[in-house]
């Protein structure tokens, strides 16, 4: 089955390590990006990309690092240098065909928690 | 500026009652608009969307929304809703060209009383 997997689903670190969050798809999809999730906060943008080699800052890049070698993975890093972490992290990615181009499918989520 | 607003935080009906969910948007040309749902600690599974067409769009698991343009409303609605339909509900907006981000409202978190 076609979708998005995302690991671990629950990640513990220590304050002041960097950490990634592994986002895998296999729907041929050229964009995807990078969520966090806070209570009732909605999903703001941390990083987008639209093809391989190529990604965007969104509305929150800061303390966050993201790369795009392959088209069905765009891991997540999360630095020391972001000051809030803790929270759940949704990865997403569409289509570009002109008909179905702004379906966004979502993985699972991983839930970070900054010890 | 653009937005996308969910007035209600939380809503709570009971079984079988009927639905109506709120969503406005602000955006400068007409959007694409979408409708997520959210069940605790999962990812979020598309309901619905509206490219173009008709303006009543039907989705999955019973649900419709409708979007006004007067209105820059983009409402969904059940008419009988069970109890597995207690999740957070998410509208969305989105380009028709250029950039591929969404704009996500705050969301809104229905209760279902048996």
């Amino acid at each position: 089955d076609g979708g998005i997997t995302q690991s671990p689903k629950y990640l513990f670190r220590k304050e002041g390590q960097n950490v990634t969050l592994s986002c895998e798809q296999n729907l041929n999809h050229d964009a995807m990006y990078w969520y966090r999730q806070d209570p009732g906060q909605g999903l703001r943008l941390i990083y987008y990309s639209q093809i391989v080699n190529d990604f965007q800052k969104g509305d929150i890049a800061e303390g966050y690092s993201v790369s795009r070698e392959k088209k069905e993975s765009f891991p997540l890093t999360v630095t020391s240098a972001q000051k809030n972490p803790t929270a759940f992290y949704l990865c997403a990615s569409s289509t570009r065909d002109r008909k179905d181009r702004d379906e966004q499918f979502f993985g699972p989520g991983t839930r970070l928690t900054v010890l | 500026a653009q937005s996308v607003t969910q007035p209600d935080i939380h809503i709570t009906v009971s079984e079988g009652a009927s639905l109506e969910l709120r969503c406005n948007y602000s955006y400068g040309a007409t959007p694409y608009l979408f409708w997520y749902v959210q069940s605790p600690g999962q990812g979020l599974q598309l309901l619905l969307k509206y490219f173009s067409g008709d303006t009543l769009v039907q989705g999955i698991k019973g649900f419709e929304a409708e979007f006004k343009r007067s209105q820059s409303s983009f409402n969904l609605r059940k008419p009988s809703v069970h109890w597995s339909d207690a999740a957070e509900y998410f509208c969305a907006v989105g380009a028709k060209s250029g950039t591929y981000k969404y704009i996500f409202g705050t969301g809104t978190r229905l209760k279902v009383l048996a």
